[in-house]
């Protein structure tokens, strides 16, 4: 059974690091074609991807976050690891992490259950 | 705002069809596939359509897509209680390099 769990804080003071990790199992990072993203979605507001790495290590970032965004992952502990610098209470959100269905761009078939921060100010 | 434009919401009655619309550019849609997601509250999202018009195992075919030019359509048949909820539309935009997501449709069964 695949699974991802994400963890991490749930409270970050403004300025602060974030730093998320997704713990996956039933799969392996490192197997060709696995990749996985992270999306965020703030209270009552739409989801918003945020980065994506693949089993090769390319990564992909939204523009607008992508001098804040560093995503990396650690396959001895099939874990992805998310860090946002400089956190502003506008980054207040539940964070997910999310397996994408073959190395394109075809969907997210595996989301985690999400994890809560709030950024104080 | 998106680059993805669907209708904030949609009603319809139990046993009804509703089908959401996910309006983009050649950029988007037109040139990428298209995947949908359900969210019902306080969960996470599901994916229900991949590849435009794909169902996952278990998503019941009462869920279909289709794609069209720069649009796409997420159809609900035998509309139920358990479907109410958000839907996204979510594909690569070639030009801004990242993956987008719809503002989301909520859904509500009369």
């Amino acid at each position: 059974q695949v699974t991802l769990r994400e963890s991490g804080p749930a409270l970050v003071k403004a300025t602060q690091t974030l730093t998320l990790t997704c713990t996956c199992s039933g799969f392996s990072l490192s197997t060709s074609g696995m990749c996985v993203s992270w999306i965020r979605q703030p209270p009552g507001k739409a989801l918003e991807w945020l980065a994506r790495i693949d089993w090769d290590d390319d990564k992909y970032y939204i523009t607008s976050l992508k001098t804040r965004l560093t995503i990396s992952k650690d396959t001895s502990k099939n874990q992805v690891v998310l860090t946002m610098t400089n956190m502003d209470p506008v980054d207040t959100a539940t964070y997910y992490c999310a397996r994408i269905l073959g190395s394109g761009w075809s969907g997210m078939d595996v989301w985690g259950q999400g994890t809560t921060v709030t950024v104080s100010s | 705002q998106s680059v993805l434009t669907q209708p904030p919401s949609m009603s319809a009655a139990p046993g009804q069809k509703v089908t959401i619309s996910c309006s983009g550019s050649r950029s988007n849609i037109g040139n990428n596939y298209v995947s949908w997601y359900q969210q019902l509250p306080g969960t996470a999202p599901k994916l229900l359509i991949y590849d435009n018009n794909k169902r996952p195992s278990g998503i019941p075919d009462r869920f279909s897509g289709s794609k069209s030019g720069t649009s796409a359509t997420l159809g609900i048949t035998g509309l139920q209680t358990g479907d109410e909820a958000d839907y996204y539309c979510g594909t690569w935009d070639s030009s801004l390099s990242a993956f987008v997501f719809g503002i989301g449709t909520k859904v509500t069964v009369l």
